[in-house]
């Protein structure tokens, strides 16, 4: 079955700064790639995502970039603020086979203001 | 509001008491799931469900049953709960194949 992997566990950067989380995924299949944003104590929250037809998408300060043949894709964060920091989630799924994501096991950012 | 309702928030029960936690979505959604949360494993997924009477199991599906009579309610059943349960579970739905979940608040369950 699928496998995600997420780098790195934890991370700090001073606000304004940007910030790069990378995942990696073990089955050409999967086709689809949702982040996910989960304040403490909160529910995760879809941020973006981004298909297999697709090498980059932004949505103002967060962009996703997506190598298929290397098999990873990364969360880009630019100009960090203080209410960025949560932990986020990356997962995998084959969107033609239900929806069975497969989630990353998170990774804590901090925002230093 | 578009929402997805679990309850309870919160429940503290006994080793092999049956319980049952609900979930309902009021946005008319095909998709529904399942996952726990534990600290250092990110969520996992127990069952989904791709429409009524249609589920499928996630990757822990041990020890869980789920059910999908109507469309809006997903319940998740535990039928002999044990320690290794003890855990945060989020129910999700979402409106097709290829597109994200929208989580409820979640349930924070504890064995005992």
């Amino acid at each position: 079955g699928e496998n995600v992997e997420q780098h790195p566990s934890t991370l700090s950067v001073q606000e304004g700064d940007s910030a790069v989380i990378k995942c990696t995924y073990s089955d050409s299949a999967s086709n689809y790639f949702p982040w996910y944003k989960q304040e403490l104590g909160k529910r995760p929250q879809l941020i973006i995502d981004i298909r297999s037809n697709v090498g980059e998408k932004k949505d103002q300060r967060i962009a996703v970039t997506l190598n298929k043949t290397a098999k990873h894709f990364s969360l880009h964060i630019t100009e960090t603020q203080p209410e960025d920091s949560a932990v986020y989630f990356c997962a995998a799924s084959m969107s033609n086979y239900g929806q069975n994501f497969v989630f990353g096991p998170g990774t804590r950012l901090s925002v230093l203001p | 509001e578009a929402q997805v309702t679990q309850n309870p928030r919160y429940l503290i029960t006994v080793t092999g008491k049956k319980l049952t936690v609900t979930c309902s979505q009021n946005m008319n959604h095909e998709y529904m799931s399942w996952y726990r949360q534990d600290p250092g494993l990110g969520l996992r997924q127990i069952y989904y469900s791709m429409n009524v009477e249609v589920t499928d199991k996630g990757d822990v599906p041990e020890g869980y049953k789920v059910s999908r009579k109507e469309k809006r309610n997903f319940p998740l059943i535990l039928e002999s709960p044990s320690p290794n349960q003890t855990s945060l579970y989020f129910c999700a739905s979402s409106v097709g194949q290829g597109i994200g979940y929208t989580f409820g608040s979640g349930t924070r369950l504890t064995v005992v």
